[in-house]
């Protein structure tokens, strides 16, 4: 099935630093990335969606300035968080859609990543 | 408007029974999928099951079941014979096929599953 590999899986940065977290799909092509925040004990909640070789489009709220998006690949998306800061802690998710949706698949051409963990001290 | 609710955030349920956890949506696509994910404490968002808007039967996913109930906006997942490791917490999500594709989750809930 298609898998979509996540790293890191958790990150522990100082205030001020930038980090980047990589989304590749290992086995198929991702046209469409999209990124998710998840506070503890809260939902997932879309942060941006990127295709492939053009800027990303992000939700209300979410600056595009502090998290970069580069989805300069079929096969690779990096979120980078810059200048994080502690209530930039949170958990990073993305989830691909493939190319062409193969309706065979379980999961109807979504695949999440397994997640980031990142912490800001 | 919140498009996927969940009224339940907690629920318990005895290893071995079934348990129905709740999921109604808003929506005025006429297409649309709504997929339930398991999240155990590791993180991992784990598909178990999805429901596409024209489809006349029920999914049904081993001991996963979603009762679709379309007129009353409502798919709720139904498991069977519990497992300790079905405690996890629970989302429902929704897709509009013509409004952006990408998922909009709900709340969640979690599950206990008592030995």
């Amino acid at each position: 099935g298609a898998v979509v590999s996540q790293h890191p899986s958790w990150v522990i940065c100082k205030s001020g630093t930038s980090v980047k977290i990589e989304c590749r799909s290992l086995d198929f092509q991702a046209t469409t990335m999209f990124w998710y925040r998840q506070f503890p004990k809260q939902s997932l909640m879309l942060m941006a969606t990127s295709n492939e070789g053009s800027k990303a489009t992000y939700e209300q709220g979410v600056e595009k300035d502090k998290f970069l998006i580069n989805h300069a690949s079929l096969t690779l998306s990096t979120l980078t968080v810059t200048s994080a800061h502690p209530e930039d802690s949170s958990f990073y998710i993305c989830s691909a859609r493939e190319r062409s949706e193969n309706r065979g698949s379980r999961d109807y051409g979504y695949t999440f990543g397994s997640g980031t963990r990142l912490t800001v001290v | 408007a919140q498009k996927i609710t969940q009224t339940q955030p907690g629920m318990f349920v005895q290893e071995k029974e079934a348990v129905t956890l709740d999921c109604t949506y808003d929506t005025s696509d006429p297409s649309y999928g709504l997929f339930w994910y398991k999240q155990p404490s590791s993180g991992e968002m784990i598909f178990l099951i999805y429901q596409g808007s024209y489809d006349q039967q029920n999914a049904t996913e081993g001991r996963y079941s979603l009762n679709f109930q379309k007129a009353r906006k409502s798919a709720n997942l139904v498991i069977s014979a519990s497992q300790l490791g079905d405690s996890a917490m629970y989302f429902c999500a929704m897709r509009e096929d013509n409004y952006g594709q990408n998922f909009v989750f709900g709340p969640g809930t979690r599950l206990s599953v008592l030995p």
